[in-house]
């Protein structure tokens, strides 16, 4: 039973293409987040959504814009790729402010 | 692929061993404190949490000490297994919903 689970699990595209990434949680908590970490393992918040509601913006260019149709989703939708996208993508949920928060097992984006 | 995290502070140690990693944090308003582990592949895993009333907390296994004073952070673990190799991370809460997390330490158990 996978808690917060991401498709796909890979994603190899081009420069200038757009694509989305897909996260579901099944623990029925509020609040989800998006991460990158790069090549140096470095892992750093994007977003964060409270029931639907944004959060945290941490100065992520306007190409990535997540959405949430519902609080058990967050999807991320990256316009006009770069090369400096390539990086891994983690989805991640909790019950609150409080609560530890809970990993995907990453997307790792690759841009040609 | 593998080559990524090379540059990462790297423990070595002997199974059976106890392990320390450390870490500084930079808030001093921080309040809450998280360790988690990551191996290959996969996601950050939760192991041991410590809010910033307290100065040491167990679980199985692990401690986590706390100490304000100099903002640190270590993370020890008992009779080491080759299990816990992996790349383990602190993150600090600076606000609300956001960690903020290290830099990370891989941590290498031999048999």
């Amino acid at each position: 039973d996978t808690a917060v689970s991401q498709t796909p699990k890979y994603l190899v595209t081009q420069m200038g293409n757009d694509k989305s990434i897909k996260c579901e949680q099944n623990l029925g908590h509020d609040t989800m987040y998006w991460y990158k970490q790069d090549s140096k393992k470095f892992l750093k918040i994007m977003f964060s959504y409270n029931n639907k509601e944004l959060i945290i913006n941490e100065t992520v260019p306007n190409r990535f814009s997540p959405k949430s149709p519902d609080k058990a989703h967050l999807n991320l939708h990256i316009n006009s790729l770069e090369l400096g996208d390539s990086a891994v993508y983690f989805c991640a949920s909790s019950q609150d402010n409080i609560q530890p928060q809970h990993f995907g097992d990453g997307t790792r984006l690759s841009i040609l | 692929g593998e080559s990524v995290g090379l540059h990462l502070p790297t423990l070595s140690v002997q199974e059976g061993d106890n392990s320390i990693i450390n870490c500084a944090y930079s808030n001093s308003a921080s309040d809450y404190f998280i360790w988690y582990k990551q191996e290959s592949g996969k996601g950050p895993q939760f192991i041991i949490d410590i809010r910033s009333n307290m100065d040491k907390r167990q679980g199985q296994r692990v401690t986590v000490l706390l100490n304000k004073t100099v903002k640190h952070l270590s993370l020890q673990i008992a009779a080491t297994q080759p299990g816990d190799s992996a790349v383990y991370f602190c993150a600090e809460r600076t606000g609300f919903q956001k960690l903020v997390f290290g830099t990370g330490t891989r941590l290498l158990v031999s048999p």
